[in-house]
């Protein structure tokens, strides 16, 4: 059964900080990861999907990274600002399974 | 284009009562899943539709049932609500081919609270 872990569950940093949050996945026969974005009491908002053929996606100061055969991605953060403040959660997809979630870092960036 | 969305936004319920939420997908996508989303579990997969035909279907009671029609809008029934029932139900949509191999785009949500 495949299980995400992301870690740290919680992570304060001042603003302009780069920083990275894990997530780790026990099944690497993944076909793609997600990284979402969700605001309290909100819908969550898709950040960078990676197949399993690549790996890394970058969108504006958003790094993501994929390491299959470690069962590790990582979501690297330039210059927070505190916009970014939120919950980050990543999932993983293996064929014909739906998504299986990580239970999140809430992020606060502190002005 | 316009992104999921998802009617009511808000839902008061008794238990015992029943609750139908409904989801309509971005247009053009064709697949539609359902998640539940709770402070202790996290999010759950409930059931994903394609085509009209339920394709996958998480651990959760029989009381929780969905559908999708031909237009792919779907909705989810909840019937017998029970007091753990209260959550977050999230509704997301892909041009998948039935299976969750493409990005998913979600909806803000319907909170449910069960009194």
């Amino acid at each position: 059964k495949q299980e995400v872990t992301q870690i740290p569950a919680a992570l304060s940093v001042p603003e302009g900080e780069n920083l990275v949050l894990n997530c780790s996945f026990t099944d690497s026969a993944i076909y793609n990861l997600q990284w979402f974005r969700q605001d309290p009491g909100k819908g969550l908002t898709s950040l960078l999907l990676i197949q399993s053929s690549q790996r890394e996606q970058t969108s504006g100061r958003l790094n993501a990274s994929l390491d299959k055969s470690s069962g590790r991605s990582t979501l690297y953060i330039a210059a927070s600002q505190p916009g970014d403040s939120a919950t980050y959660l990543c999932a993983v997809v293996i064929t014909n399974t739906p998504l299986v979630f990580g239970k999140g870092t809430r992020l606060s960036v502190i002005a | 284009k316009a992104g999921v969305t998802q009617t009511p936004r808000y839902l008061i319920k008794t238990r015992g009562q029943q609750v139908t939420l409904s989801c309509s997908p971005i247009s053009g996508h064709r697949s539609v899943s359902w998640y539940q989303q709770t402070p202790g579990q996290g999010l759950q997969f409930l059931f994903e539709y394609f085509s009209e035909t339920q394709r996958n279907k998480g651990n959760f009671p029989g009381r929780f049932s969905g559908r999708q029609f031909s237009n792919s809008r779907s909705e989810m029934n909840v019937s017998t609500l029970e007091l753990g029932d209260s959550a977050l139900y999230l509704c997301a949509s892909s041009t998948g081919t039935g299976v969750a191999s493409y990005e998913q785009y979600f909806g803000p949500g319907t909170r449910l609270t069960v009194t």
